[in-house]
């Protein structure tokens, strides 16, 4: 497709399962962001990856989240042993070489019950 | 390390009145500045950019921001609302001299009033 793919939509799982999302950027795009926005809130850094750099991981909220991305391509962001309070939206970016903006996904709207 | 403050969680005004929403940012080098929206149960859009080009910079649907170092501001305006533009409204800052992760504000959630 020709933006941001995120799977799945919407994911409803039980609190202390773990939990992936999947991210496919726009082909090209070497840059990929991943955010989380809770109800009411702004976005808050995750991760960014760029290109075959070692990964910014700062934004991280803790060692129960990861992320990867094969190939420099699709990444997948893994949350082990959900909480309640990881119920969010999560938002994936991407970005092409030399453009500072990125374009955005529809996100995955998860639910922790 | 960057950071972006938006001056107020939420905007209303009038349909046909003056649009203002602020946002300061704070970056030890030269900035990329951006105004994001997210309209009802959608993604992130963007709006504008600034990228040390022009200080005024145009976006679509009638809004502009201008980047003023001295003040380290970057305030989104519309001379006129319309109802369409009710919607959350996001700035976000990133470094220039290498690439970055893009920092974004709390938002602004901007009312029309009739």
């Amino acid at each position: 497709g020709a933006g941001v793919s995120q799977s799945p939509s919407n994911k409803v799982t039980e609190k202390g399962k773990d939990v992936e999302l999947r991210c496919d950027p726009i082909s090209g795009h070497t840059a990929l962001y991943w955010y989380r926005q809770s109800l009411g809130q702004g976005l808050e850094f995750l991760i960014y990856f760029q290109g075959n750099s070692a990964p910014d991981k700062s934004g991280l909220p803790s060692d129960r989240f990861s992320a990867e991305r094969t190939g420099g391509s699709v990444s997948t962001l893994t949350i082990q042993r959900t909480q309640q309070e990881d119920s969010a939206v999560y938002l994936c970016a991407s970005s092409f070489p030399g453009w500072p903006e990125a374009f955005f996904g529809q996100g995955t709207r998860l639910t922790v019950v | 390390a960057q950071s972006v403050t938006q001056l107020g969680s939420h905007v209303s005004v009038s349909e046909g009145a003056l649009v203002l929403l602020r946002c300061n940012y704070s970056s030890s080098v030269p900035p990329y500045l951006f105004w994001y929206v997210q309209y009802p149960n959608q993604g992130l859009q963007l709006l504008l950019k600034y990228t040390s080009a022009a200080t005024l910079v145009k976006g679509i649907n009638g809004f502009e921001a201008e980047f003023k170092k001295s003040e380290t501001s970057f305030h989104l305006t519309k001379p006129s609302a319309h109802m369409s533009d009710a919607a959350e409204y996001f700035c976000a800052v990133s470094d220039s001299s290498s690439a970055s992760k893009i920092i974004f504000g709390s938002g602004t959630r901007l009312s029309i009033r009739p």
